[in-house]
């Protein structure tokens, strides 16, 4: 058990619709990213927040946001769902910003779109 | 904006035969760690190296950082059906972590 949780696990919807995937990072973590992972690829990597602030920006699209509130879990929101959007949302926790820490990572959401 | 490509993409060994995947950046690195991911999990921290040649090793698996820290490498000795799974190497850049392509081990019995 790495100590952050993610939930849904499982997420099935259609094509334009929107949702929250949410992330509670490990006790005492103040770093949240966001990774997406397609079908057997590597982890992309979508968007960073350090107690509340972005930190650091990947390959994230327009369509999609985020936000880490004061208790330090964060949210990631995915608008006008399109069917490529269908991966593995991972969310990882660290302790410090500068990635010179261990991530740990949540079992992830499937999203599944139809 | 920083690359970090892993080879090989898969690998495919007999049980007890060796491994090795290589990691290789497009900038200098501060540090790089490894993570492996097992088959419907999540990717899990194995290592960290830090210094310009360092080797570090866990049992059968070692870890190298090169002297330019712009690679490094991980073999595992005698493979096992454990170690099925992705190896990532995430390598530290200006502020940003940025993660390999991966490598998929398949273990032969």
């Amino acid at each position: 058990d790495s100590g952050v949780t993610q939930t849904p696990k499982h997420l099935i919807t259609a094509t334009g619709q929107r949702v929250t995937l949410r992330c509670s990072p490990r006790s005492g973590d103040l770093s949240v990213y966001w990774y997406q992972q397609s079908l057997d690829q590597g982890l992309q990597f979508l968007i960073q927040y350090y107690n509340g602030e972005e930190r650091a920006k990947g390959n994230i699209l327009e369509r999609f946001s985020a936000q880490q509130f004061p208790d330090l879990h964060s949210e990631l929101n995915l608008s006008s769902l399109e069917l490529g959007d269908s991966a593995l949302y991972f969310c990882a926790s660290s302790q410090g910003w500068g990635g010179n820490q261990p991530q740990h990572f949540g079992d992830g959401t499937r999203l599944s779109i139809l | 904006g920083q690359q970090v490509m892993q080879i090989p993409q898969y690998q495919h060994v007999q049980e007890g035969e060796d491994f090795t995947t290589y990691c290789n950046s497009s900038t200098t690195l501060s540090n790089i760690q490894w993570y492996k991911q097992r088959p419907g999990g999540h990717p899990v921290f194995l290592i960290q190296l830090v210094k310009s040649g360092e080797v570090k090793k866990q049992k059968r698996l070692t870890f190298q950082f090169g002297e330019a820290k712009k690679n490094s490498s991980l073999h595992i000795t005698a493979t096992q059906t454990t170690d099925v799974g992705t190896y990532f190497c995430a390598g530290r850049g200006y502020q940003k972590v940025t993660f390999g392509t991966g490598t998929k081990l398949q273990v032969i019995p």
